[in-house]
């Protein structure tokens, strides 16, 4: 069945350093999907990626979707403490009926 | 906004209990899900729902039943509970098609002892 990978697992970093995370899916997604789950909190959407080469930007965050549609990757610029957390992304594949997951890649910030 | 209930916010159980957990959306969202979250794992889908009384598997539906007797209701059925199903469970909601968001309920850390 389909898999999607995301590294790193873990990653700290001092505030104002920049982070990335990446997705990678093993087989050609109809879309890529990015949740930020808060320490105790639920998983909240942030954003949809659904063209090939796709790069949308919400303030410091940018999300790129890959030309052959099974990567992406989320990049914050001058990291902050609110940015503490784990950051899934998920994809439909071209069936459209599931939605998979990545393991999730969990953000700690050095104040 | 919104809301996805879910009835328990922690709950511990006996193994070779049956454990019932309940999720409520106020949106009237077509589909309805349920994952388990492990760390390193992500979520994994167990069931979902895409409309009243039906039913799909999804990556990890063994030990585990649904029902959705209502639109608005899902709830999870642990026939005969285990040790390895102590996880956090969440459910989710939304509209038909897959261009839409999933909205989650706060989870339900269940301990089976």
């Amino acid at each position: 069945g389909q898999q999607v990978m995301q590294i790193p697992q873990y990653q700290h970093v001092q505030e104002g350093e920049d982070f990335t995370t990446y997705c990678n899916s093993s087989t050609t997604l109809s879309n890529i999907q990015w949740y930020k789950q808060r320490p105790g909190g639920h998983p909240v959407f942030l954003i949809q990626l659904v063209k090939s080469g796709e790069v949308k930007k919400q303030k410091r965050l940018t999300f790129q979707f890959g030309e052959a549609k099974k990567n992406s990757s989320l990049h914050i610029t001058a990291t902050q403490t609110t940015d503490v957390g784990t950051y899934f992304c998920a994809g439909h594949n071209n069936a459209g009926n599931m939605l998979t997951f990545g393991g999730g890649t969990r953000l700690m910030v050095k104040p | 906004d919104v809301k996805v209930t879910q009835s328990s916010r922690y709950l511990v159980k006996r193994t070779g209990e049956k454990v019932f957990l309940e999720c409520v959306q106020d949106m009237d969202h077509e589909n309805m899900f349920w994952y388990r979250q492990d760390p390193g794992l992500g979520l994994r889908l167990i069931y979902f729902s895409y409309d009243v009384k039906m039913k799909e598997k999804g990556d990890i539906p063994e030990g585990y039943s649904v029902s959705r007797e209502k639109k608005e209701r899902f709830s999870l059925i642990l026939e005969s509970a285990s040790t390895n199903q102590t996880s956090m469970y969440l459910c989710a909601s939304s509209p038909t098609g897959w261009v839409w968001p999933q909205h989650f309920g706060d989870g339900t850390r269940l301990s089976i002892l």
